[in-house]
């Protein structure tokens, strides 16, 4: 009952860094998403994915990338890590783009 | 970007006590969902709606969907403890895009 694993769960990078943000989810889920929450900001959309081999940008995708190529894993990486990025992450996945978000259990990221 | 306008920001209550926060947009939805996340791990679905006017219980919880389709409530009955948290809504517009918006959260508190 795996359902969304994000890895690592904290992480602290220097700016100008890169990194990659891990998410898989073992559901058969064919949409998926990075959201960063900050406070008072409630969660902003960064990028997201349909299904396999097709990505499309979110409200916030400065500074981020993302591939999409198998249906279980869809990383997030930090091209050069800046302080504006420090934020928890989040990862989640749906059946379908018409159906609710499953969330994984977030990356605590801290860029100083 | 677009955001909800959540409220309350955040509540102190006692156990026992009944619960109501809401969610409002200027933007008309055709699904609302309410979600609660405890300290450390990520958002948990609690009630989806996908129909104005719908009424949905889950437990304790009861959600309406307005009959506008601007607006969400989320009523919890006779709160104990283990209702702490932050309570978020989430809107998907009727545009077209299969992206949903986040409410800024309610911080519930309960005092025993």
């Amino acid at each position: 009952n795996a359902g969304v694993t994000q890895t690592p769960k904290f992480q602290v990078l220097k700016t100008g860094q890169s990194m990659t943000l891990q998410c898989a989810q073992d559901m058969n889920h064919e949409y998926m998403s990075w959201y960063r929450q900050d406070p008072g900001m409630g969660l902003r959309l960064i990028h997201y994915s349909v299904g396999a081999g097709i990505t499309d940008q979110g409200e916030v995708p400065n500074g981020y990338n993302v591939s999409r190529s198998t249906t279980e894993d869809f990383p997030l990486r930090l091209l050069s890590a800046a302080p504006s990025q420090t934020s928890v992450y989040f990862c989640a996945s749906s059946i379908s783009r018409d159906s609710p978000l499953h969330f994984g259990n977030g990356t605590r990221l801290t860029v100083t | 970007g677009q955001q909800l306008n959540q409220s309350p920001q955040s509540m102190f209550i006692q156990e026992g006590e009944d619960v109501s926060m809401n969610c409002t947009s200027s933007s008309i939805f055709n699904t609302w969902l309410w979600y609660k996340q405890d300290p450390g791990e990520g958002p948990v679905l609690l009630i989806a709606l996908y129909k104005a006017g719908e009424l949905t219980s889950n437990g304790r919880l009861t959600a309406q969907f307005g009959i506008t389709r601007k607006d969400s409530f989320l009523n919890i009955s006779a709160s104990i403890p283990s209702d702490v948290g932050i309570y978020f809504c989430a809107g998907r517009t009727t545009s077209g895009t299969y992206k949903y918006i986040f409410g800024t959260g309610t911080r519930l508190k309960v005092l025993a």
